[in-house]
């Protein structure tokens, strides 16, 4: 069975400019989380997706935005980028009944110039 | 954002010496933990959970102890090899999981 597939794996960018990533799941996994990683702060949570809708949603702001298609794939947006959101974005998908299991994609790493 | 244990620090351990990484997490009411290992240019990848009406679980090599009282966590690797060099992570999960900001663990010969 092919891994969490995410694109691209890397990304330069400048600010003020918006981005979108885009994460492809385990097949049959409907659950599908992104997480932001940096050094300083590990890895934060920012949204998840079951089913088309956002189940839960971290503590970032409104310029983080995600949606989740009808066949689970998943992109993730944001706008008006700013330096600090240079990060490694990591996108999981999670198998039926165990949403808590995360199988991570290798991630985008995003450079904001 | 939220996080579990916020410093990163490095384990250093020689080949075939048993290794413990610690961890402590914040909410008392988290019922669900995992390990995460992450080596580098990868995403991290999922070693072992422990549920917290347990106390303590083994794996292949790797055996999670969960203490309540004092919430701590955590992971002993068995005979390290250098392929277990990786940052390590907890995670807990009460309505999402959280993680720590790892632990690197360095194997030398």
């Amino acid at each position: 069975k092919a891994g969490v597939t995410q694109t691209p794996r890397y990304l330069i960018k400048t600010r003020g400019q918006q981005v979108t990533l885009s994460c492809s799941p385990i097949s049959g996994h409907r659950s599908v989380s992104w997480y932001q990683q940096t050094p300083g702060q590990g890895l934060q949570f920012l949204f998840e997706y079951f089913s088309e809708t956002q189940r839960n949603k971290g503590n970032f702001p409104g310029r983080f935005s995600g949606r989740q298609f009808s066949n689970s794939r998943s992109e993730m947006n944001v706008s008006t980028l700013e330096l600090g959101d240079s990060a490694l974005y990591l996108c999981a998908s999670s198998p039926p009944g165990a949403s808590e299991k995360l199988f991570f994609g290798s991630g985008t790493q995003l450079s904001v110039l | 954002g939220e996080s579990v244990g916020l410093h990163l620090p490095t384990l250093s351990v020689q080949e075939g010496d048993n290794s413990i990484i610690n961890c402590a997490y914040s909410n008392s009411a988290s019922d669900y933990f995992i390990w995460y290992k992450q080596e580098s240019g990868k995403g991290p990848q999922f070693i072992i959970d422990i549920r917290s009406n347990m106390d303590k679980r083994q794996g292949q090599r790797v055996t999670v102890l969960l203490n309540k009282t004092v919430k701590h966590l955590s992971l002993q690797i068995a005979a390290t090899q250098p392929g277990d060099s990786a940052v390590y992570f907890c995670a807990e999960k009460t309505d999402k999981l959280i993680f720590g900001t790892g632990t690197r663990l360095q194997v030398f010969p």
